[in-house]
């Protein structure tokens, strides 16, 4: 069965500095998507980032990127230059390949952003 | 294209009454997803459909839920009878049916059963 899990229920940070999420899964899919979803207190889901099973790099957009460990099933959230806004709660996410195509959510974690 | 679309936002019920949460989904979309979302538990994935099929229905909590999707353009999902402990943010989400692309997300079904 697949699983996400995120360690960190809450998180602060400094503004202007980098910050990591957590996240770790586990599948016996060998191809697989993994995704961060970002949602601010209006509640409302922002797709951030997405990182394929066969990625050889890792995934950037932005001030985001993802640090995949293949190897050690983790695909945690670097946040570079944290702004105020980035305070919301950040969700992982893993999407089966094949006919397993379903879409599994982590229970996220809440950041907040000090001034 | 408006996005996905969930109707009503809000929705307060007394216990024991139907309630029937309403989705449609990007145009073009293949891939619908029902979740639900508590304090407690999470972001919980209820029903995945594919082609309007559903393919994954063991997040349904129990036979008081029921989804179907009688076209590529609209998906319901029907709590009978509600109860206090289903209140909760319900979100419907479509993709395409691809390993690869993101799941676009509705604004939600905020659901108070009294």
């Amino acid at each position: 069965a697949q699983k996400i899990t995120q360690t960190q229920p809450g998180m602060f940070v400094q503004e202007k500095e980098a910050v990591t999420l957590d996240c770790t899964y586990d599948t016996s899919d060998p191809s697989y998507g993994l995704f961060w979803y970002k949602q601010p207190s209006s509640g409302e889901m922002i797709f951030l980032i997405y990182q394929g099973s066969y990625d050889q790099q890792n995934a950037t957009e932005g001030r985001y990127s993802l640090n995949f460990q293949k190897a050690r099933k983790s695909a945690n959230l670097v946040i570079s230059a944290s702004q105020l806004g980035d305070s919301a709660m950040y969700f992982c996410a893993m999407r089966g390949g094949g006919s397993q195509g379903n879409l599994i959510f982590g229970k996220g974690t809440k950041l907040s952003v000090k001034p | 294209d408006a996005g996905v679309i969930q109707s009503p936002r809000h929705e307060v019920t007394e216990m024991g009454q139907e309630v029937t949460l309403r989705c449609k989904p990007i145009s073009g979309h293949n891939s619908l997803f029902w979740y639900r979302q508590t304090m407690m538990r999470g972001l919980e994935l209820l029903i995945y459909f594919n082609n309007n099929v559903p393919i994954d229905d063991s997040g349904m909590p129990e036979d008081r839920f029921s989804a179907k999707m009688p076209n590529a353009s609209f998906s319901t999902l029907k709590i009978q009878p509600s109860e206090p402990r289903d209140s909760a943010v319900y979100f419907c989400a479509s993709s395409l049916w691809q390993m690869n692309t993101e799941a676009f997300f509705g604004q939600g079904t905020r659901l108070t059963v009294v």
